[in-house]
């Protein structure tokens, strides 16, 4: 059964620090890893994908990485801000059935 | 704008009275799902749809009911809504399933059962 941990589980960093944010999955049996934000009551938003057989993505400061032999994947954020405040949520796609998979998030708050 | 939308966003009915929540994406996406959200247990599948009338359980399918006769509609029916479905819900819908293609995911309906 595949299982996503997120750690930490909260964040607090000044503004401008550089952070990373881990995710780790236990089956390697995956299409794609999909990173997301959420604001506190509201949808969510894609952020970056990595398909399975690629390495890292990159979008403005934002770069995912992905390590499929190992099950870990992290979110590399730089020169933070508050606006970057959110919860960020890991989510693999299995081979085996459609279901994304989720973690259960780390909430990242950016102090100015 | 290429998006997914879900009606209502907020909703409150009282245990027993039949309810629907409707989705509707505009990118001509073939898969579609739904989802809930509750705290501590992050969220989880409730049922998808690889094509038109082509739907099956996700991994908490209990007391939803979906249909998908249409492409760009896929409504979640609640025929008999309890306070254990009290949650946050998500519509979610892809291109199609392959390594290539992530999810994008509606706004959120937030019910409550009284």
């Amino acid at each position: 059964k595949q299982e996503v941990t997120q750690i930490p589980a909260a964040l607090s960093v000044p503004e401008g620090e550089n952070l990373v944010l881990n995710c780790s999955f236990t089956d390697s049996a995956i299409y794609n890893l999909q990173w997301f934000r959420q604001d506190p009551g509201k949808g969510l938003t894609s952020l970056l994908l990595i398909q399975s057989s690629q390495r890292e993505q990159t979008s403005g400061r934002l770069n995912a990485s992905l390590d499929k032999s190992s099950g870990r994947s992290t979110l590399y954020i730089a020169a933070s801000q508050p606006g970057d405040s959110a919860t960020y949520l890991c989510a693999v796609r299995r081979q085996a059935g459609t279901a994304l998979i989720f973690g259960k998030g780390t909430t990242l708050s950016v102090s100015s | 704008e290429a998006q997914v939308t879900q009606n209502p966003r907020y909703l409150i009915t009282v245990t027993g009275k039949k309810l629907t929540v409707t989705c509707s994406q505009n990118m001509n996406h073939e898969y579609m799902s739904w989802y809930r959200q509750d705290p501590g247990l992050g969220l989880r599948q409730i049922y998808y749809s690889m094509n038109v009338e082509v739907t099956d359980k996700g991994d908490v399918p209990e007391g939803y009911k979906v249909s998908r006769k249409e492409k760009r509609n896929f409504p979640l029916i609640l025929e008999s809504p309890s306070p254990n479905q009290t949650s946050l819900y998500f519509c979610a819908s892809s291109l199609r399933i392959g390594t290539a293609y992530g999810y994008t995911f509606g706004s959120g309906t937030r019910l409550t059962v009284v």
